[in-house]
């Protein structure tokens, strides 16, 4: 069974300052993987996602994210952050195939500090 | 153009009662689901309908009925709620199985 963890819960860093976001995946052929973002009272919105060709995706909001098969991950990582990326982050895993499966990640919080 | 929209926003119910969440999607998307959020769980899919006419169980489908009503319209009945089914609950479109899925608003459900 596929599964997903995000190992920070809470992540907080001051505006401007680098972000990674760490995303582990379990799966045993090449995943569909996403980032989704939450914000306070709002429903997920896609950031980017992973299907197959380049490791190195970009998506909306100046985020992009590396697949890493070596090391099952999908880490998601943006150069300057801003106050309103202050959300809450999923990392998600999908069978290629059957994408319905979708797995989540228990979510990484997000803080910025002026 | 609205995407995904879910009716009600907030409903508070009594243990023991049925209700009916509704969802609606306008880009004429053929997959549909339905998630419920809780507190350091992530999402976890309920039901999903691959196509219209068709609907098959998730991870957590005890509980929970749905219908496809058309390609718009995908339901989530509780017919006799329980405390544990306070939740918030979100509904997704996909164009195919195997395309991003587009989410709702959700809907915040207390059951007393």
């Amino acid at each position: 069974a596929q599964s997903v963890t995000q190992p920070d819960i809470h992540i907080t860093v001051s505006e401007g300052a680098s972000l990674e976001l760490r995303c582990n995946y379990s799966y045993g052929a090449t995943p569909y993987l996403f980032w989704y973002v939450q914000s306070p009272g709002q429903g997920l919105q896609l950031l980017l996602k992973y299907f197959s060709g380049d490791t190195l995706v970009q998506g909306i909001k100046g985020f992009e994210a590396e697949f890493k098969r070596s090391q099952s991950s999908f880490n998601l990582r943006k150069p300057s952050v801003h106050w309103s990326d202050a959300a809450e982050y999923f990392c998600a895993v999908g069978a290629q195939g059957s994408n319905y499966k979708l797995t989540f990640g228990k979510g990484t919080l997000l803080t910025v500090n002026p | 153009n609205a995407g995904v929209t879910q009716t009600p926003k907030f409903q508070v119910l009594k243990t023991g009662q049925s209700m009916t969440l509704q969802c609606a999607q306008d880009m004429n998307h053929n997959s549909m689901y339905w998630y419920r959020q809780d507190p350091g769980m992530g999402l976890r899919l309920i039901y999903y309908s691959a196509s219209e006419g068709t609907t098959d169980k998730g991870e957590v489908p005890n509980g929970y009925n749905v219908s496809r009503l058309n390609k718009r319209e995908f339901s989530l009945r509780l017919e006799s709620a329980a405390p544990s089914q306070t939740s918030v609950y979100f509904c997704a479109s996909s164009l195919d199985t195997d395309q991003p899925q587009h989410f709702g608003d959700g809907t915040r459900l207390s059951i007393l």
